[in-house]
This record gives structure tokens, C-alpha cells and sequence, in this order.
């Protein structure tokens, strides 16, 4: 079955430190893997997606395929990246598995 | 309207009575997708339309659970008899293309379902 695992619910860094948000996923077929991000009170909107290969407000995430992770990162955190983070595992062109969510808080 | 449009915003219903919410989409979006959120959880699929067609529904967590979209646009989620597991954020998105999400999917505000 299909599964997307974000095991962190909070993770709080000082501004200029790195952040790891970690997922991992469960997939049989080659996988679509995705990063949303939800700033307060706004709505849900893409971040990156693997097949893009792109980094985003210098976000990157890279596909592991041997431990099944699709970890995002940034080497120095602003305070602005406060957010919650959700992965999502693409399945059959039309829909997303998300994980339950990272609540990222970054410190000044 | 610039993006996807929800309403109502918030709704509370008495257990037992039916609800309704809308959905408009960007416009010219082909895909459309109904998701359900409970509280400190993901969004959770119900269903996919393109166009008019529903062509997955496997998410829709009871019978008592509708979803249509008559002339490929707008969308309406019908909830009947509702409960209070029924109680969350439904959330719908759409995207260009026809291949589903494929392409970036963008997401209404939400309905925050309140069953008391």
C-alpha cells in the first residue's frame, strides 16, 4: 500500500542553521514525490517537486529510491520558512498520499 | 477569480443535517480534487473529476458522500446525514491539465466542517 511517513510533528531550528525535514514512503511503482508547504493562514501551495530537480526558496529535496526518502533541505533556515511542510507520494497521475505533516519553526 | 474558491468558509451543522460545499476552480482547469484534512492530520483524497467525468471516487469514505461537477466547472461536495467524524477541513484543487496532478495542483482556502 501506498504510505508517505513524515515522523517529525514540530521541528524548531535557530535562524541560519540547516534543516532536514524528513519523509519516507512506501511505494511498489516508480514514485512522484512532491513538497507543499502551508504558510499561517494561507493556503496550501507546491514547493518543489523531484522530477524538477529545482531548488526553491533554496530548498532541495533528493529522491533515494534505496531508503525510500525524499528528504527536503536547506543549508541556512530563515525565519520566514516558518511553515508546515507536507510530502506527497503521487499515485495514478491523480492522487496525492500526504504525509501528516512538519511543523517547521525557525527562531531569530 | 486568481485562484481556487471555497465556500462557505466555515460551516457548523447540527448532527444529521446535510451539507454542501463549493468549489470553483481556476478557470480552464480540467482536473479537479476534492481532499479531506482532520485536525493535526494530512489531506486525505476523496475524489477526481475531469471535466464533468468523476473518474475516481475511491477515497469517498461512505455512501453518505457525494461529489459532482455538472458542466466540468464548479464543483459541489455533499455530505448527507452528517456526523461528527465528518467533523474537518475539505480542501479542493485543481489543475490544468488532464493528467491529473501531474501538472501543479492549487488549493482553495477550504471548508472547515464543524458536526456538533
Amino acid at each position: 500500500a501506498q504510505r508517505v511517513t513524515q515522523p517529525e510533528k514540530l521541528l524548531s531550528v535557530f535562524k541560519g542553521a540547516p534543516v532536514e525535514l524528513k519523509c519516507n514512503y512506501s511505494y511498489s511503482g516508480s514514485p512522484e514525490l512532491f513538497w507543499y508547504v502551508q504558510y499561517s493562514r494561507q493556503r496550501l501551495q507546491l514547493l518543489l517537486r523531484h522530477i524538477s530537480r529545482e531548488s526553491i526558496k533554496g530548498f532541495t529535496a533528493d529522491l533515494n529510491k534505496g531508503e525510500t526518502s525524499f528528504h527536503l533541505k536547506k543549508p541556512f533556515a530563515q525565519e520566514e520558512d516558518s511553515a508546515m511542510y507536507y510530502c506527497a507520494l503521487l499515485y495514478n497521475f491523480n492522487k496525492f498520499y500526504f504525509g501528516s505533516g512538519t511543523k517547521l519553526n525557525v527562531k531569530p | 477569480g486568481a485562484g481556487v474558491s471555497q465556500s462557505p468558509r466555515y460551516k457548523v451543522a447540527k448532527r444529521g443535517q446535510d451539507v454542501a460545499l463549493r468549489c470553483d476552480p481556476i478557470s480552464g482547469h480540467v482536473s479537479l480534487f476534492w481532499y479531506q484534512q482532520a485536525l493535526g492530520q494530512g489531506p486525505e483524497f476523496l475524489t477526481y473529476f475531469q471535466n464533468e467525468a468523476q473518474l475516481d471516487k475511491s477515497g469517498l469514505p461512505s455512501d453518505r458522500f457525494f461529489a459532482e461537477r455538472p458542466e466540468g466547472s464548479v464543483s459541489t461536495l455533499k455530505i448527507q446525514r452528517t456526523q461528527q467524524e465528518d467533523s474537518a477541513v475539505y480542501l479542493c484543487a485543481s489543475s490544468l491539465e488532464g493528467q491529473g496532478a501531474r501538472t501543479e495542483a492549487f488549493f482553495g482556502q477550504g471548508t472547515r466542517l464543524t458536526v456538533v
